[in-house]
Order: structure tokens, then C-alpha cells, then sequence
């Protein structure tokens, strides 16, 4: 089955304990990103992907990490977490290409206190 | 700035009445939109989207209509069933920012049997 698995789905943490939300697809996929999701203001891209070894910041990329040894993986790492990126992560995936759809993992909500 | 928003965060619809959603967008540079639907504890799924270079697409129940002129788009479902009920997000691309997509805020749609 095609997806994008994302781990863990939930987590409580504490102030600066550093933090990896893994993301995979099966797809061959060279476009991959992370989104974040809070009321009131959609999805936010934090980080994007083209291909292996490829990585841009996206619109809300502060106190964020990223990195793409393989085609399927992009971890998400948060250094020294803080308690305003409590939030709902969601990876994508997609080919490359404008008309591309992404495809979505089910989310990982993290919480920092 | 919000380039694409959705205004109304909630709708509600009776079963097998018209839902309508509505997305307004600022740049004009935008030139394919798309909907993604959620549903609670899953990631955002892919519904339906429009290049610029139409005013309407349909999918079944979905059709969506883009007005250029008024950097307006719009979803409707008819009829609507209780199983559309989901947070629905509008996004948009831009040709020459490869696969970037920025999103709205979600409208809630509830569809009561």
C-alpha cells in the first residue's frame, strides 16, 4: 500500500530534550516536506525537499532541522524544542511536477512543556 | 500574510443539500489550486483541484470553480453526504516554485443527517 508513515504519531516532552519525528514513503518520491497545522492558521511549511541532499526552508522554518540521506526518509528534528512548537506535524510526499498531488502522512501532535 | 484564506472556519448543511466552500487568494501568480479534505487523527487527502487556465472542474459530487478576476475559488458538494463531513483546505502553486503549495486556514464542514 502507498504511504507516507510518520513516527511517532503522538509525544509529550519537555523544554530542550532534542526530538526526531521520522517520516518515510514507499513511492519514490523526490519531493518531500514538513508542514505544521495550528487553529487558525492552516498548514505552514516548514521544510521541503526536491531530491537526496536537498533540502529548503519553507515559510516557518525557525528552531527546525531536516535532512535527506535516502529518497524515502526526512526526519524532522527539533534541536532544543520549545513550548511554541507545540503543534500538529504532517509530512508530504509527491513526484515532481506542477500537477503533482502531495500525499500525507496522518500527523504526529507534539507537545513541548 | 495569509495569500489564501478561507473565511469561514465552520459550515454546517443539511444531507443532500449544496455545501459550498469558499477560498480567496492574493497573488496572482498563483496558477493551480487545489482541495485537500481531513478528517480527524488522518492526514489531509486530495480531493480536486483547477489550473488557471479553467474557470470549472468536476469530479463526481465535487466541482470546483475558479474566478481569476476576483482571486476567488470555490467548492461545492452536491449533494452533500454525512460522510463529507471534514475540515476541507484550499491551497494554491505557483508553476516556477516547484511543488510548494501554501494553504488556508480549513473550513469545517458538518454535514447533519
Amino acid at each position: 500500500e502507498a504511504q507516507v508513515t510518520q513516527n511517532p504519531r503522538y509525544l509529550i516532552t519537555v523544554t530542550g530534550k532534542k526530538l526526531t519525528v521520522t517520516c518515510s514513503q514507499n513511492m519514490n518520491h523526490e519531493y518531500m516536506s514538513w508542514y505544521r497545522q495550528d487553529p487558525g492558521l492552516g498548514l505552514r511549511q516548514i521544510y521541503y525537499s526536491m531530491n537526496v541532499e536537498v533540502t529548503d526552508k519553507g515559510d516557518v522554518p525557525e528552531g527546525y532541522k531536516v535532512s535527506r540521506k535516502e529518497k524515502r526518509n526526512f526526519p524532522l528534528i527539533l534541536e532544543s524544542p520549545s513550548p511554541n512548537q507545540t503543534s500538529l506535524y504532517f509530512c508530504a510526499s509527491s513526484l515532481l511536477g506542477h500537477y503533482q498531488p502531495q500525499h500525507f502522512g496522518d500527523g504526529t501532535r507534539l507537545s513541548i512543556l | 500574510d495569509q495569500q489564501v484564506k478561507q473565511n469561514s472556519p465552520s459550515l454546517s448543511v443539511q444531507e443532500g443539500r449544496i455545501s459550498i466552500l469558499n477560498c480567496d487568494y492574493t497573488n496572482s501568480m498563483f496558477d493551480y489550486f487545489l482541495w485537500y479534505k481531513k478528517y480527524p487523527a488522518e492526514g489531509p487527502t486530495f480531493l480536486i483541484s483547477i489550473s488557471s487556465i479553467k474557470d470549472k472542474n468536476e469530479d463526481g459530487r465535487f466541482t470546483v470553480f475558479l474566478n481569476k478576476s476576483a482571486k476567488h475559488l470555490s467548492l461545492h458538494i452536491v449533494p452533500s453526504q454525512p460522510g463529507d463531513s471534514a475540515v476541507y483546505f484550499c491551497a494554491a502553486k505557483i508553476e516556477t516554485s516547484g511543488s510548494r503549495l501554501t494553504f488556508g486556514e480549513g473550513t469545517q464542514l458538518t454535514v447533519n443527517p
